[in-house]
Parts: C-alpha cells; sequence; structure tokens
C-alpha cells in the first residue's frame, strides 16, 4: 500500500553539486512525472514518462536529467545544482496519463546554497 | 503568462456553508480541468475532473463547473467540514493526449468551525 514513495524528504545542497532525487510507484502504472513548485506557485512539470524507456521533457526541464529503466522506478537527476532549483519536488504517477487520476508522493524539500 | 488563475490566494468559510473556489483561464484548447487538494507537507490528492464537453460533474460533496464562454471553472464544497482546511489547486490540459498539465498557484482555504 505505498503509493508514490521518494526519497530523500529533505536536502541541502551547495552550488555545483549534484544529486539524484528517488521516486518509485508500486501500482504498475505507466506514466510517471516530475514536478517542482516554487512559494505561492503552482506546479511545474519538469519531466514526464509514459512507459519504461521513454522520457520527455515538460515545461521547465533546463538543469535536470531522467531515466526511465524499469515501470517502478523514475530518478530525477540535478547534475550542477543552483539556487533557482532550491524548491519542493513532487514525483507522480497515474495510469492511464494527465486527465486520470494521478498519484503525488510525499515531496523533497531542496535547498541550494 | 499565467495560464490558469486562481486569483484569491484564500478563502475562510464557516462549517456547514459553501465554499466556491474559482479558475480562470485563457487557453480556449484546455480540454480537460482538474482539481487538487493539498495538505502541507504532503503531496497533491485529485479530487475530482471535468471534460470540456461536460459544464457540470458531481461527486459527494464536491461538484465543478464549467463556463466555456467565461473561461471559468468553479468547485463547490456542500457542506464544507474542517477536513477540506487545505489548499486547491485547479489544473487544466491543453490537447487530448498531451501529458503536460497547467495549474494554478493555488487558493488556501480554511474551515472555520
Amino acid at each position: 500500500n505505498a503509493g508514490v514513495t521518494q526519497t530523500p524528504k529533505f536536502r541541502i545542497l551547495k552550488i555545483g553539486q549534484s544529486m539524484t532525487l528517488q521516486c518509485t510507484q508500486d501500482m504498475n502504472h505507466n506514466y510517471m512525472y516530475w514536478y517542482r513548485q516554487d512559494p505561492g506557485m503552482g506546479l511545474k512539470l519538469i519531466y514526464y514518462s509514459v512507459g519504461a524507456g521513454i522520457t520527455d521533457k515538460g515545461e521547465v526541464p533546463n538543469g535536470y536529467n531522467v531515466s526511465r529503466s524499469t515501470t517502478e522506478d523514475f530518478p530525477l537527476r540535478l547534475e550542477l545544482a543552483a539556487p533557482s532549483q532550491t524548491s519542493v519536488y513532487f514525483c507522480a504517477s497515474s495510469y492511464e496519463g494527465v486527465s486520470t487520476e494521478a498519484f503525488f508522493g510525499q515531496g523533497t524539500r531542496l535547498t541550494v546554497v | 503568462d499565467q495560464q490558469v488563475k486562481q486569483n484569491s490566494p484564500s478563502l475562510s468559510v464557516q462549517e456547514g456553508r459553501i465554499s466556491i473556489l474559482n479558475c480562470d483561464y485563457t487557453n480556449s484548447m484546455f480540454d480537460y480541468f482538474l482539481w487538487y487538494k493539498k495538505y502541507p507537507a504532503e503531496g497533491p490528492t485529485f479530487l475530482i475532473s471535468i471534460s470540456s464537453i461536460k459544464d457540470k460533474n458531481e461527486d459527494g460533496r464536491f461538484t465543478v463547473f464549467l463556463n466555456k464562454s467565461a473561461k471559468h471553472l468553479s468547485l463547490h464544497i456542500v457542506p464544507s467540514q474542517p477536513g477540506d482546511s487545505a489548499v486547491y489547486f485547479c489544473a487544466a490540459r491543453a490537447i487530448q493526449g498531451a501529458q503536460k498539465l497547467v495549474f494554478g498557484q493555488g487558493t488556501r482555504l480554511t474551515i472555520n468551525p
């Protein structure tokens, strides 16, 4: 009954460091998404995947990379952290695309200093 | 350019009364609209959705109304309960098959006892 699990929950990075945000789902969903939410703003799509081996850019992909080697996992990679990447990151999955219910993880609060 | 706008950052309603959350959009190509609810330190959860071919969808205490000519949708919660206190986001999909949602900034709803 885990749903979508994100790790870590919190992280502080120094400028220029890299890290991977992990996301895994146990609902056998084909569609997975990464969003970021800045204070007072709505969610913005970073990357999405419609199935294993297939990824595509969202609205704000610069500075991020993803991979989807399995149905369950969709990690998000930050290569050279910048202060502009300070945000809360949400991973989500859905069975049949964005017009159907998406299930979100609890989020990762990332601060870049 | 904010294509989906929630002009009220916050709303306070007495328990038992009706809560009405509003959302305006500018893109006439949006064909599907969704509402998500978010509690602090949690990921958003799906609430209700509506296709652009409909003008109303109801699910228990929640009803979404769509006025295409005004490019306006609203979420009605009747009766409002303390557990409804959360941030509500409306979101829209641009074209059928696309996997990108555009989110509004959110409205914080507080239900007072």
